[in-house]
Parts: C-alpha cells; sequence; structure tokens
C-alpha cells in the first residue's frame, strides 16, 4: 500500500519556467512533509520541509505548497534552472521530528536549456 | 565535513555469501537508518535505529539485520543474499526526536551502494 504517491514519473520544463512537482497522500496522520532531491550516483539530499500547521514554505526558489483536505503537496521550483534536473522524492512522517519516513516513488525532473 | 560514510559503494556477489554494508556518519546523530531505493517503487525503509542498542524494523525488513552497537556505526548484514535483494542502498542520520524546529525530520544520506546479488 503506496500511502505516499507521485504519479508523475518524469517531467520536463523549459529553463527560466515554473515546474510543479505534485505528492498525494492517503494516512491523514501524517503531519510533517520533506522533499529530497537526488543526482545520479549521490544521496538523496534535504530539500525544504513543511508541517501541517502551514499550507506553505517557502525557500529561495522553492516553495511547498499543502492542502490537507486533498492530501496534497507540491513543490513549485521558479525560475528552473539545469542543475535542478534530478529525481524528486517527496516523504511524509507521523509525530512530528519522527524520521521514520514514508517516501514516494520518485518524480525525474529535466530542465531544458 | 559532515557526512554519512557507507562501504562498499558496488559489491556483485553469489546467492547465499553473507555480505555486510557498513555505515558510518560524524554528526553525532541519534538516529540511524537504512533504506532500498528500487525502480518504480522510490525509497522504502529496511530498518531504523533511534538510538545505541535501539533497533526496530521498517517495512521491507525481511533477509535484513542490523546493530547498532555505537552512536555512530549502523551496519546492514545480509545473512544470506539472494537475487531480490539486489538493490541500491541507502544509509540515513538524523538529529532524532527534539524540539519543534525547521530541521527535525531531514535526513543525511550516504551516497548509496548498489549491491548486485547473482
Amino acid at each position: 500500500d503506496q500511502q505516499v504517491k507521485q504519479n508523475s514519473p518524469s517531467l520536463s520544463v523549459q529553463e527560466g519556467r515554473i515546474s510543479i512537482l505534485n505528492c498525494d497522500y492517503t494516512n491523514s496522520m501524517f503531519d510533517y512533509f520533506l522533499w529530497y532531491k537526488k543526482y545520479p550516483a549521490e544521496g538523496p539530499t534535504f530539500l525544504i520541509s513543511i508541517s501541517s500547521i502551514k499550507d506553505k514554505n517557502e525557500d529561495g526558489r522553492f516553495t511547498v505548497f499543502l492542502n490537507k483536505s486533498a492530501k496534497h503537496l507540491s513543490l513549485h521550483i521558479v525560475p528552473s534552472q539545469p542543475g535542478d534536473s534530478a529525481v524528486y522524492f517527496c516523504a511524509a512522517s507521523l509525530n512530528f521530528g519522527n524520521e521514520k519516513l514514508t517516501f514516494g516513488t520518485g518524480t525525474r525532473l529535466t530542465i531544458i536549456p | 565535513e559532515a557526512q554519512v560514510t557507507q562501504n562498499p559503494r558496488y559489491l556483485i556477489t553469489v546467492t547465499g555469501k553473507k555480505l555486510t554494508v557498513t555505515c558510518s556518519q560524524n554528526m553525532n546523530h541519534e538516529y540511524m537508518s537504512w533504506y532500498r531505493q528500487d525502480p518504480g517503487l522510490g525509497l522504502r525503509q529496511i530498518y531504523y535505529s533511534m538510538n545505541v542498542e535501539v533497533t526496530d524494523k521498517g517495512d521491507v525488513p525481511e533477509g535484513y539485520k542490523v546493530s547498532r552497537k555505537e552512536k555512530r556505526n549502523f551496519p546492514l548484514i545480509l545473512e544470506s543474499p539472494s537475487p531480490n535483494q539486489t538493490s541500491l542502498y541507502f544509509c540515513a542520520s538524523g538529529s532524532g526526536r527534539g524540539a519543534w524546529g525547521p530541521a527535525v525530520g531531514e535526513l543525511f544520506f550516504g551516497e548509496g551502494s548498489r549491491l548486485t546479488v547473482l
């Protein structure tokens, strides 16, 4: 049972445009959500997070939006840059601070120069 | 430099030959975990440890063992590897349950160990 789903395996976006990566979850008890970025031959690295008491968190070019009623979160990258080409995983946890994360299947983002 | 180090990075072995993948972190983190990444399945947790001598099963623990005798080390043991354990493995560490803060929940990952079982 996939509790965290990323339904788009891949996404291509023109450089300079906005990239929107989506993530859906089924467990309403999840209260903390994170995005990780992974380059080939490297481990995932933390990108941005959001707690369930917020609906938006912004860090530079990256913004995460949370819609609790829809059990949906999205990552916006604007403007997209070639270095953003990577696989993006969303993750969710129960009990804020518990690192037992449940990951989605990932979305491969390709930025076209 | 803060890091999580895994060894070996690449390994080809045969069915039934016991192997250990080591993981070490230098950030004094209490929490450590092992994940495997498979196509179409994302990252799935194998085992995790909240502190020394405290380990627990993740979502896919079958065929694996772990130990946490020291805070910095968390080896993953495959007693009798099988071809379905061919995968990319990641070790991760984190600061553990703590006060409300933006970094809580953030994991630091190693570079991965690609294991092939023939």
